[in-house]
């Protein structure tokens, strides 16, 4: 059973560019959600969302930033017009429920140059 | 604003000695709460999760909840060089909220062969 896959591991982007990171839950999970680590800061909440609908986006800047997870494929996290500070780590999470334990995957490591 | 507070660190203890990790957290209503564990450069991994007042123990990992007190811990015994790594507390919110985890900063755990 294949645990939360993400995908790229590692993504460098330049200044103004578009970052696209993806998330595939565990199987039988329908719940994903995102985090932001930035360097020597605790994980961050950012969105919370079940199949083709956003639960909770309160901890995702208002712009530049969307969240989707349709109904076929992976969640994706884009993020528009990048600037040195959204370098970071940006892990996803899935449960099978939202009372439940959530699973982290590897992480995108996103870097702006 | 919900706040998890844990002590930086390094923690630093030897080989078969019992490391013991705080945390506190501000919601008073929150019920879950979770210990991650994060090597550098990796991505949190869950190791315990309790959810009432008392003890939870799992082979070398004790967990602690005291809700009064808003004060859980976790308790590693017979520490070996491989649990050096970084230990997340996460809370759960309360309500409608529940799904969302709040994560203090981590305690960087050292244990020196």
């Amino acid at each position: 059973n294949a645990g939360v896959m993400q995908n790229p591991r590692h993504l460098v982007r330049r200044r103004g560019q578009e970052a696209r990171l993806r998330c595939s839950p565990m199987k039988g999970h329908s719940h994903v959600y995102w985090y932001r680590q930035l360097p020597e800061e605790g994980l961050k909440f950012m969105v919370y969302l079940q199949k083709e609908n956003i639960i909770d986006e309160s901890g995702m800047p208002k712009e530049r930033f969307s969240a989707e997870f349709p109904k076929e494929g992976p969640s994706i996290l884009r993020i528009q017009q990048v600037v040195r500070g959204d370098s970071a780590a940006y892990f996803c999470a899935s449960s099978p429920n939202k009372n439940t334990e959530a699973f982290f995957g590897q992480g995108t490591r996103l870097t702006v140059v | 604003q919900k706040e998890v507070e844990q002590n930086s660190g390094p923690l630093s203890v030897p080989e078969g000695a019992i490391a013991s990790l705080n945390c506190t957290y501000s919601d008073r209503g929150s019920q879950s709460f979770f210990w991650y564990r994060q090597y550098s450069g990796k991505s949190p991994e869950l190791i315990m999760s309790i959810y009432s007042n008392g003890d939870k123990e799992d082979g070398r990992f004790t967990a602690q909840l005291n809700k009064a007190s808003q004060y859980v811990s976790l308790l590693i015994r017979d520490s070996q060089p491989s649990d050096s790594a970084t230990y997340l507390c996460a809370v759960a919110g309360s309500g409608a909220g529940s799904y969302q985890l709040t994560f203090g900063k981590g305690t960087k755990l050292s244990v020196i062969p």
